[in-house]
């Protein structure tokens, strides 16, 4: 176990609307990271947060935004959604700094997204 | 061209076979080169890092990276049926992003 959870576990939405998924790191993991997996493809980097600020952006529109809470638990939200948002999204968290590439980055378990 | 290119497979072993899987890619700029396993309807798992060129033994995994070919490996010896899942090679530059392969889909037949 790598003791980051994500929830919910699964989701279904329809077009357009929008939803807001869930991570909670490892005490003191202070950089969380988004990734989207698409059937059978590797994970696509979305974003990271370190010290609630976002830091680092992939090649994802807008509508995908993000929360890093205090406590350093984290949010991603899609509105506006699209069939093509169906995957499984992981967060990814580790301590330490930003900038510090490198280390190793724990993965949740997921969440598996599924629009309508 | 795809950064980090990776064979799908799927792979398909008798049990004690050895398994090689590989990743090539096309950007100097990674310095930090990771296999993941990814059982079905699980996050990833870290299972080898590296940051140089040459061979890491952990067990029976064997991580490979020659950097002047831009060309990685995992191998696994004597594979067992709890082997079986898909592994990710990912890679890291100087940025925070891990850069994904498709991931081989491998299964360890008893």
């Amino acid at each position: 176990e790598t003791g980051v959870t994500q929830s919910p576990t699964h989701l279904i939405k329809t077009r357009g609307q929008q939803v807001t998924l869930r991570c909670s790191s490892q005490s003191g993991h202070n950089t969380v990271s988004w990734y989207q997996q698409a059937l059978g493809q590797g994970p696509q980097f979305i974003f990271q947060y370190y010290r609630e600020e976002e830091n680092g952006r992939g090649n994802f529109p807008p509508r995908f935004s993000g929360l890093q809470f205090p406590n350093y638990s984290s949010e991603l939200n899609v509105n506006a959604l699209e069939l093509d948002d169906s995957a499984l999204y992981l967060c990814a968290t580790k301590l330490g700094p930003s900038g510090s590439a490198g280390e190793t980055q724990y993965f949740g378990p997921g969440t598996r997204l599924l629009v309508l | 061209q795809k950064e980090v290119e990776q064979d799908p497979g799927p792979l398909s072993v008798p049990e004690g076979a050895i398994v090689s899987l590989n990743c090539t890619y096309s950007n100097s700029a990674f310095q930090y080169f990771m296999w993941y396993r990814q059982y079905s309807r699980k996050g990833p798992e870290l299972l080898m890092y590296t940051y140089s060129s040459g061979n890491k033994e952990d067990g029976r995994f064997t991580a490979q990276v020659d950097k002047s070919s831009k060309y990685i490996s995992l191998f696994i010896r004597d594979s067992q049926p709890s082997d079986s899942a898909t592994y990710l090679c990912a890679l890291q530059g100087g940025s925070e992003k891990l850069v994904f392969g498709k991931g081989t889909k491998l299964t360890v037949n008893p």
